[in-house]
């Protein structure tokens, strides 16, 4: 069985400028996560989806950042304009039903640089 | 929110010896997870115990869960150098099944 991909796995933007980081979670997970982790710190949650709709983005910088799930498979976050504090890896996660005791899969993670 | 903290935050020990890191979380929980990250790479499952449950094994793991206080431990035996990676909890939240994680224990394994 695939993982969850994601791409790129590296970027290394100036501020102010835009980035796109795609996913592709495991086949049939109909939740979707994209988590934040800042070097020394643990994952954040900043949106999770269910299909192709939203079910929390109460974490998600929404003056910047953006996602979406459109056909209810692959994601896509972006930021625009990035700042230097936006510097951290951006992992995708999925799962098959948002039910008890089901694990979470995570991808390798898009480690972005901001200078 | 943060729903794990993890204690302590950097632990090194000698290959062949055994590493505890402990867990507490704050609200109610279905389960609790715990992940480990090798640097520069993503997050691996290693095991899930859910609330009903005291106490788990996965090979050289063994996980326990203490809901009255809260809390939760992580004993890795018999280490090895390939242990080497940090490790985080994440509590699954009762209400909102929003999966939160603390900031992780970083371990070291010395050959």
């Amino acid at each position: 069985e695939a993982g969850v991909a994601q791409s790129p796995r590296y970027k290394i933007i100036e501020k102010r400028q835009s980035v796109a980081f795609w996913c592709n979670p495991i086949s049939g997970h109909a939740t979707l996560y994209w988590y934040q982790q800042i070097l020394g710190q643990g994952p954040k949650l900043l949106i999770q989806f269910q299909n192709n709709g939203v079910v929390d983005d109460s974490q998600l910088p929404k003056d910047r950042f953006s996602a979406e799930r459109l056909k209810g498979v692959d994601s896509t976050l972006k930021i625009q304009p990035a700042k230097l504090e936006d510097s951290a890896v951006y992992l995708c996660a999925s799962r098959p039903l948002r039910d008890l005791g089901n694990t979470i899969y995570f991808g390798e993670g898009s480690w972005l640089t901001v200078v | 929110s943060q729903q794990g903290e993890e204690d302590p935050q950097a632990l090194s020990i000698q290959e062949g010896e055994n590493a505890t890191m402990n867990c507490s979380y704050k609200t109610s929980i279905n389960n609790l997870q715990w992940y480990r990250q090798n640097s520069g790479r993503g997050l691996v499952h290693l095991i899930l115990i859910r609330s009903n449950e005291r106490e788990k094994h996965s090979g050289r793991l063994r996980v326990t869960l203490d809901t009255s206080k809260k809390s939760s431990s992580l004993l890795i035996t018999a280490s090895r150098a390939a242990d080497t990676a940090s490790y985080f909890c994440a509590g699954e939240g009762s209400n909102d099944y929003k999966l939160s994680f603390g900031a992780g224990t970083t371990v070291t394994v010395r050959a």
